[in-house]
């Protein structure tokens, strides 16, 4: 597609439920970005994948926090157990050139 | 690691009027400083970005600056139009923190007919 598509718009999940949200990059962008951002606040980062490298996970706030690629393609992060704290809308970004990120609409996550 | 700071944090501009939001940034080695303009329900749009070699940069009605002495950038709209109601972030990034972004907090902008 144009863009980068992320699935689902909107999740709302029982605490304890594990989630997994999912990111369609934009065709031959190597690089992926996953953000979080809580109600009213800044971009957090999360993990970063670029081509075959390992991932830069630093942003990961806990271990119930994953994520995967698949080659270039397709990502998905998963978090397991979740908590009402993890509600917030998760952003996937691409990039060509690791600058000039394109975002995806997000996946609004409430976890109830 | 990389900090940035964003102020203000809400902005009401009369329509025609100039808008101008100032973030700095902790890390010397940062050297890419873009905006992103992020509508009600949307993902984060890229409006307009510099790099460390350059002082400023326009594009029609919106124009970045960069002091790197200082570690502070701008971001200035000018003839403000009720669609620039947004919220804007500023971000930075540098080779040393592999490339990813850490943004501000981000400004909303609100700009009245």
């Amino acid at each position: 597609g144009a863009g980068v598509s992320q699935s689902p718009s909107n999740k709302v999940t029982e605490k304890g439920k594990d989630v997994e949200l999912r990111c369609d990059p934009i065709s031959g962008h190597t690089a992926l970005y996953w953000y979080r951002q809580r109600l009213g606040q800044g971009l957090e980062f999360l993990i970063y994948f670029q081509g075959n490298s390992a991932p830069d996970k630093s942003g990961l706030p806990s271990d119930r926090f994953s994520a995967e690629r698949t080659g270039e393609s397709v990502s998905t992060l998963t978090i397991q157990r979740t908590q009402q704290e993890d509600s917030a809308v998760y952003l996937c970004a691409s990039s060509p050139t690791r600058r000039q990120y394109t975002f995806g609409s997000g996946t609004r996550l409430t976890v109830v | 690691g990389e900090n940035v700071e964003q102020h203000p944090s809400t902005l009401s501009v009369q329509e025609g009027d100039s808008a101008v939001i100032k973030c700095t940034y902790s890390d010397s080695a940062s050297n890419y400083f873009p905006w992103y303009k992020q509508e009600l329900g949307k993902g984060p749009q890229l409006i307009i970005d510099i790099r460390s070699n350059v002082g400023e940069k326009k594009d029609q009605r919106i124009a970045v600056t960069l002091n790197k002495t200082a570690k502070h950038f701008s971001l200035h709209i000018t003839e403000t139009q009720p669609e620039d109601s947004a919220v804007y972030f500023c971000a930075a990034s540098g080779e040393a923190a592999g490339n990813k972004l850490t943004f501000g907090g981000g400004t909303r902008v609100l700009v009245k007919p």
